[in-house]
């Protein structure tokens, strides 16, 4: 069974640009999540998505959104980056609730310049 | 929102020796304690959980217990190895609609 899957691996953005991640869940995985990881905050919940509705919010401004497609796949959105935003973006798929095993991905290293 | 505290922030074994993180919450409907390890420059995997009708559950050389009165939960790893060098997660949450709220990491070495 194939991973949960991110592209890219790595981008390098400028301020004030505006970028998207994706993220392949594993085959069956209706529920997906996502996370910011920077050395000083941990992990840092973002939003989940499950059959295509957004059930759970974290304390992120509104420049970051997301979305779920009918496949389960998942895009997150970061518009008019700050150098605040770069940032390791992990996901993680579950079969349906939050209270189930998280797999993650290997994440998406973004740099803002 | 749950508060969650993760103890110590780093912590230094020699190897063989027997290492103990503890993590604290807040939230008394939190149902479920995950731990998740992260090497360096990989993603985190879960290593052990447990449910709340559970006092203690053991993998080999790791094991979770868990205190519900107290609301706290602790990862004991013991015959420490080299690769069990890594930062450790604690995630508890209580599923439905609660976002989940990892504790701040735990850093070990094992020091061969």
């Amino acid at each position: 069974k194939a991973g949960v899957t991110q592209t890219p691996r790595y981008l390098i953005k400028t301020r004030g640009q505006q970028v998207t991640l994706s993220c392949s869940p594993i085959s069956g995985h209706r529920s997906v999540s996502w996370y910011q990881q920077t050395p000083g905050q941990g992990l840092q919940f973002l939003f989940e998505y499950f059959s295509e509705t957004q059930r759970n919010k974290g304390n992120f401004p509104g420049r970051f959104s997301g979305r779920q497609f009918s496949n389960s796949r998942s895009e997150m959105n970061v518009s008019t980056l700050e150098l605040g935003d770069s940032a390791l973006y992990l996901c993680a798929s579950s079969l349906g609730a939050l209270e189930e095993k998280l797999f993650f991905g290997s994440g998406t290293q973004l740099s803002v310049l | 929102g749950e508060n969650v505290e993760q103890h110590p922030s780093t912590l230094s074994v020699q190897e063989g020796d027997s290492a103990v993180i503890k993590c604290t919450y807040s939230d008394s409907a939190s149902n479920y304690f995950p731990w998740y390890k992260q090497e360096l420059g990989k993603r985190p995997q879960l290593i052990i959980d447990i449910r709340s009708n559970v006092g203690e559950k053991k993998d080999q050389r790791i094991a979770v217990t868990l205190n519900k009165t107290a609301k706290h939960f602790s990862l004991h790893i013991t015959e420490t190895q080299p690769e069990d060098s890594a930062v450790y997660f604690c995630a508890p949450n209580s599923g439905g609609y609660q976002k989940v709220t990892f504790g701040i990491g735990t850093k070990l070495q094992v020091i061969p």
